[in-house]
């Protein structure tokens, strides 16, 4: 499986954006880039996925290096509920989620 | 309903005690996931069925045995447990194994304690 490298922990200012990156250098064509995030107490959560093209949605974005080997993950405004370890996933055709160790997101009021 | 429910959500048990952890989910998803979460650990992924069909069983022990009776619940059968089992048992589905841009929704997880 491709192998993702991400920052242990980060730390941000209430209602700042945060950056997120994720190291990919051995992603293959195939990988689709996914995130998860896991608040305290919680199950893993579904944040945002991309191939190629930077992705949007209402959580977050997604800005992809044009040579894929690396991601950013975008919060635009964050939230102390932002406040959960991010998971960088590579996942191609047939293979299943696995989790690498992620990064831990601290939210400073 | 885009809710994946998990019971019990706490379980403690003895060593020699046989025991049940039960997810379900009515998404219509073919895909269903049991993953193993230590303390600060990320989740890591324990079995796998596809169609009710068990499709990757990544070297667990046979004393956790999974089973799928129908699309909507997946049960992780428990026995003869060790202390170094107590973790948070993660289920989670997707609409198909396969589809690579799939999200995979889970529940909150059953939290065993071996003693």
């Amino acid at each position: 499986d491709a192998k993702t490298t991400q920052p242990n922990s980060m730390e941000s200012n209430e209602e700042e954006p945060v950056h997120l990156p994720c190291n990919h250098s051995t992603i293959s064509g195939t990988d689709y880039i996914h995130w998860y995030r896991q608040l305290p107490s919680q199950g893993p959560e579904y944040v945002i996925h991309g191939l190629t093209s930077n992705v949007n949605n209402r959580m977050a974005s997604l800005a992809i290096a044009e040579d894929r080997k690396s991601s950013t993950l975008i919060l635009h405004r964050a939230t102390l509920r932002d406040a959960a370890v991010y998971y960088c996933i590579l996942r191609e055709n047939n293979n299943d989620m696995r989790f690498g160790a992620g990064t831990r997101l601290t939210v400073k009021p | 309903d885009t809710e994946v429910t998990q019971t019990p959500k706490h379980l403690v048990m003895g060593m020699t005690n046989k025991k049940s952890l039960k997810c379900e989910q009515h998404m219509g998803h073919r895909a269903m996931y049991w993953y193993k979460q230590k303390a600060k650990k990320p989740p890591e992924l324990m079995f796998v069925y596809s169609y009710e069909k068990l499709s990757i069983n990544e070297s667990v022990p046979s004393r956790f045995s999974p089973e799928c009776p129908n699309s909507s619940l997946l049960n992780l059968h428990l026995h003869a447990l060790q202390p170094e089992d107590s973790a948070l048992y993660l289920c989670a589905s997707s609409q198909e194994r396969v589809r690579v841009g799939g999200e995979l929704f889970f529940g909150e997880g059953s939290r065993l304690t071996v003693l």
